[in-house]
């Protein structure tokens, strides 16, 4: 099955920087990669997905990029706000959507 | 429209006693989800339904775990007897179309189990 794993585990930036997280996935038949966003006790809600035939998508503040050939696609949201502290999950399916762990997301005002 | 409503949101039992989650998704979904997510980490399917047909079980523990999706509306998830690992959040998520896994998946709120 697909194994979706996710870099950094935790990231803390100062209000205004930007912030990258990436995912690496195993399946090559994988081909929709959706985002969750989710703050703490509430349910994760998609912030935004990409298929695979497309390279980069982009909405507001937050972009997402694929890398098919090396299998790895990264969430990047510019300008970060207090109210992007959360937890994202990146998740990749085939014929089922895996999650990865989780990155955790401090902004620091 | 209303969103994707689970119950309990909290739930307590000792092991091996029985409990049960409800979920009704959102109103013409036809894809019905149940998701495991353990404390630091992602959300993990259990099951998938299309209307009221199982889709995949593979990662359910059927020797514990059963759910059902009568009229292919509401579902219900039991576990019985429960054990420490099950300790987590149970996360029923549904989407619109019968294909499912291309899609976006609403979720709702969950239910935190802890076992003792």
């Amino acid at each position: 099955g697909e194994n979706v794993e996710q870099h950094p585990s935790t990231l803390s930036v100062q209000e205004g920087d930007s912030a990258v997280i990436k995912c690496t996935y195993s399946d090559s038949a994988s081909n929709y990669f959706p985002w969750y966003k989710q703050e703490l006790g509430k349910r994760p809600q998609l912030i935004i997905d990409i298929r695979s035939n497309v390279g980069e998508k982009k909405d507001q503040r937050i972009a997402v990029t694929l890398n098919k050939t090396a299998k790895h696609f990264s969430l990047h949201i510019t300008e970060t706000q207090p109210e992007d502290s959360a937890v994202y999950f990146c998740a990749a399916s085939d014929y089922k959507l895996s999650f990865g762990a989780g990155t955790t997301v401090t902004v620091r005002a | 429209e209303a969103g994707v409503a689970q119950s309990p949101r909290y739930k307590i039992i000792e092991k091996r006693q029985s409990v049960a989650f409800w979920c009704n998704p959102i109103s013409g979904h036809a894809t019905l989800y149940w998701y495991q997510q353990i404390l630091g980490q992602g959300p993990k399917l259990l099951i998938q339904f299309q209307n009221n047909g199982v889709v995949d079980d593979s990662q359910l523990p059927k020797d514990r775990f059963s759910a059902e999706r009568l009229k292919g509306v509401d579902s219900t998830l039991k576990i019985q007897p429960a054990k420490l690992e099950d300790s987590a959040v149970y996360l029923c998520a549904s989407s619109p179309s019968a294909s499912g896994n291309q899609e976006t998946q609403y979720f709702g709120p969950g239910t935190r189990l802890l076992v003792l």
